[in-house]
């Protein structure tokens, strides 16, 4: 099915660890983010991409590292995970319009928790 | 200073009737795009209903409508017809700019429980 496919759905790390959440799209979109979302805050942009090989900072950026190889992948790293960084993640792939209008698709998330 | 502003923490309703989530914006771009999404207790983003800032009339995809008033920079969304499968935040975004990235503005979203 096309889409955007993250894993895994949750995780649990201590302190310390470090861990990549993956991320795949295949719908051949050049533009690929990954949100937080926390408990009334809406979801707030990390870090984004517009294409392979080109990645920049979003609204969030510190404690976490992305790069973009391909056009389909886009891995999330957790360098040294802190309990701020407990959250649900959203990799996110561009619409090129229609009715979605350049919106965003959305994977299924993951939950996040720190310990 | 907040760009998407959802004053509706929770809203209730009940099965059959129509319910409006609020959600006002913030920006001077000329071009922009405005998004609902629904985010049921399983936790996905579901694309609901999209409004351009130059489209002349209000976006409607089966039950879901908007009431778009570029003047006010209010856009909310029209739920008709409420059914037990609609109880989910709900949240506006908006996308800024014509050009580049564009990333997405989220509000702090609606929680709507809808009753039989």
């Amino acid at each position: 099915n096309a889409g955007v496919t993250q894993t895994p759905k949750f995780q649990v790390l201590k302190t310390g660890q470090s861990m990549t959440l993956q991320c795949a799209q295949d719908m051949n979109h050049e533009y690929m983010s990954w949100y937080r979302q926390d408990p009334g805050m809406g979801l707030r942009l990390i870090h984004y991409s517009v294409g392979a090989g080109i990645t920049d900072q979003g609204e969030v950026p510190n404690g976490y590292n992305v790069s973009r190889s391909t056009t389909e992948d886009f891995p999330l790293r957790l360098l040294s995970a802190a309990p701020s960084q407990t959250s649900v993640y959203f990799c996110a792939s561009r619409n090129t319009g229609g009715s979605q209008g350049y919106g965003y698709t959305f994977g299924s998330g993951t939950r996040l928790t720190v310990v | 200073a907040q760009k998407i502003t959802q004053t509706q923490p929770g809203m209730f309703v009940q099965e059959k009737e129509a319910v409006t989530l609020d959600c006002t914006y913030d920006t001077s771009d000329q071009s922009y795009g405005l998004f609902w999404y629904k985010q049921p207790s399983s936790g996905e983003m579901i694309f609901l209903i999209y409004q351009g800032s130059y489209d002349e009339q209000n976006a409607t995809e089966g039950r879901y409508s908007l009431n778009f008033q570029k003047a006010r920079k209010s856009t909310n969304l029209v739920i008709s017809a409420s059914q037990l499968g609609d109880s989910a935040m709900y949240f506006c975004a908006m996308r800024e700019g014509l050009t580049g990235f564009q990333k997405l503005v989220f509000g702090t979203g609606t929680r709507l429980l809808v009753s039989p």
